[in-house]
């Protein structure tokens, strides 16, 4: 039972361009929500995050945008950069906080 | 960043042998996890540890068995590998359960053969 699902495998955008990569949850438990980038051969580090309490997050070129009521979240990304290509992941807490699950991931190209 | 260190970072191992694949953090974090990584599936969460001697399943524990004995170490043990745990293992760290990131390793590439 996959709790945290991202539906598109792969995303192709200009260079200068807006990405936007999205992510379902079904566990109405979970309460915190991140994005991971991956790049090969490298674990996954952390890009941002948002709580439950909040509707958007903003870090520079990257905003979060988490809709409760349909469990739904997404990450925006403006201009995307070529050094943006990478492997996205979506990832939930909740129940404690203990466990931290991911979906199976975004695979995004920008296009130089 | 965090200071976590997996080991070995690869490995090439026979099926039906006992491998350990060894986490370690210096950041004092209560939370490790144990994730693997394959092509279609993500990250799959396979076991984490919530203290010393706590620990817990996740997704895909069939086959695994974890030990953390000190805060600094997670290990996570395939008592007989088979060849559907060919895998990338990550790691990762965590300070607090809520509201914190996690810090991840940068890989254990395993295949069984």
């Amino acid at each position: 039972d996959q709790q945290v699902k991202q539906n598109s495998p792969s995303l192709s955008v200009q260079e200068g361009r807006i990405s936007i990569l999205n992510c379902d949850y079904t566990n109405s438990m979970f309460d915190y929500f991140l994005w991971y980038k991956k790049y090969p051969a490298e674990g996954p580090t952390f890009l941002i995050s948002i709580s439950s309490i909040k509707d958007k997050n903003e870090d520079g070129r990257f905003t979060v945008f988490l809709n409760k009521s349909a469990k739904h979240l997404s990450l925006h990304i403006v201009p995307s950069q070529p050094g943006d290509s990478a492997v996205y992941f979506c990832a939930a807490s909740g129940e404690y906080g203990n466990k931290l699950v991911f979906g199976a991931g975004t695979i995004l190209r920008v296009k130089s | 960043d965090a200071g976590i260190t997996q080991s070995p970072r690869h490995k090439v191992t026979e099926t039906g042998t006992p491998v350990t694949l060894r986490c370690h953090q210096t950041e004092n974090h209560r939370y490790m996890y144990w994730y693997r990584q394959d092509p279609g599936h993500g990250l799959r969460l396979i076991h984490y540890s919530y203290g010393v001697k706590d620990t817990d399943k996740g997704e895909v524990s069939d086959g695994y068995s974890v030990s953390r004995s000190k805060t600094e170490d997670f290990l996570l043990t395939l008592e007989s590998a088979t060849s559907s745990q060919t895998s990338v293992y990550f790691c990762a760290s965590r300070v607090g359960g809520e509201g914190t990131e996690a810090f991840f390793g940068q890989g254990t590439r395993l295949t069984v053969v």
